[in-house]
């Protein structure tokens, strides 16, 4: 039973390019998890989504960033127009159920970005 | 605004002895936490949990305590080994919410 799965796990952009990051939840998960991790500092809930619903975006920025779960395939994490201040860890986690107290999230390997 | 706080960025402990890990929060509201070990360019795992309803739960050399009253809880390893080198999360959630919210983390280092 495959983990979660995250590619790619680095990325080099220039400034003003876009990054998209993939996500592909355990198998059996609905619910995707998007987390950043910026050097030297925690985890920072970007959003939740269920399959084709964006559930809570209240963690990501407002501008150049969204994020998608279609009903088929994995959910993406774009950034348009890169900043160096992007550059962080993006990490995936999926859960069965978006209850927090029932199980705990899986996590991703993440996707290293870096802007050049 | 930092809802949960790992004051402690950095923690060394010798093999075999006791490492003690803690975690404040602010958000009256978080009944479920859960501390995560994470090692370099991995993602982090699950390690143990713990409701509001208890004030302790083990799991092996693992021990969570949770103290409402202060808002604090801390991870117990003992003893502790070499693997159990990594950075620790600890992470609130609130009942009826979907999120869970991290600390900074801990880097902990098991000297042999």
């Amino acid at each position: 039973n495959a983990g979660v799965m995250q590619n790619p796990r680095h990325l080099v952009r220039r400034r003003g390019q876009e990054a998209r990051l993939r996500c592909s939840p355990m198998k059996g998960h609905s619910h995707v998890y998007w987390y950043r991790q910026l050097p030297e500092e925690g985890l920072k809930f970007m959003v939740y989504l269920q399959k084709e619903n964006i559930i809570d975006e209240s963690g990501m920025p407002k501008e150049r960033f969204s994020a998608e779960f279609p009903k088929e395939g994995p959910s993406i994490l774009r950034i348009q127009q890169v900043v160096r201040g992007d550059s962080a860890a993006y990490f995936c986690a999926s859960s069965t159920t978006g209850r927090t107290h029932v199980g705990e999230l899986f996590f991703g390997e993440g996707s290293r970005l870096t802007v050049l | 605004d930092q809802q949960v706080k790992q004051n402690s960025p950095s923690l060394s402990v010798q093999e075999g002895r006791i490492s003690i890990l803690n975690c404040d929060y602010t958000n009256s509201m978080f009944d479920y936490f859960l501390w995560y070990k994470k090692y370099p360019a991995e993602g982090p795992t699950f390690l143990i949990s713990i409701s509001s309803i208890k004030d302790k739960n083990e799991d092996g050399r693992f021990t969570v305590f949770l103290n409402k009253s202060a808002k604090h809880l801390s991870l117990h390893i003992v003893p502790s080994q070499p693997g159990d080198s990594a950075v620790y999360f600890c992470a609130a959630s609130a009942s009826g919410t979907y999120k869970y919210i991290f600390g900074t983390g801990t880097r902990l280092k098991v000297l042999a």
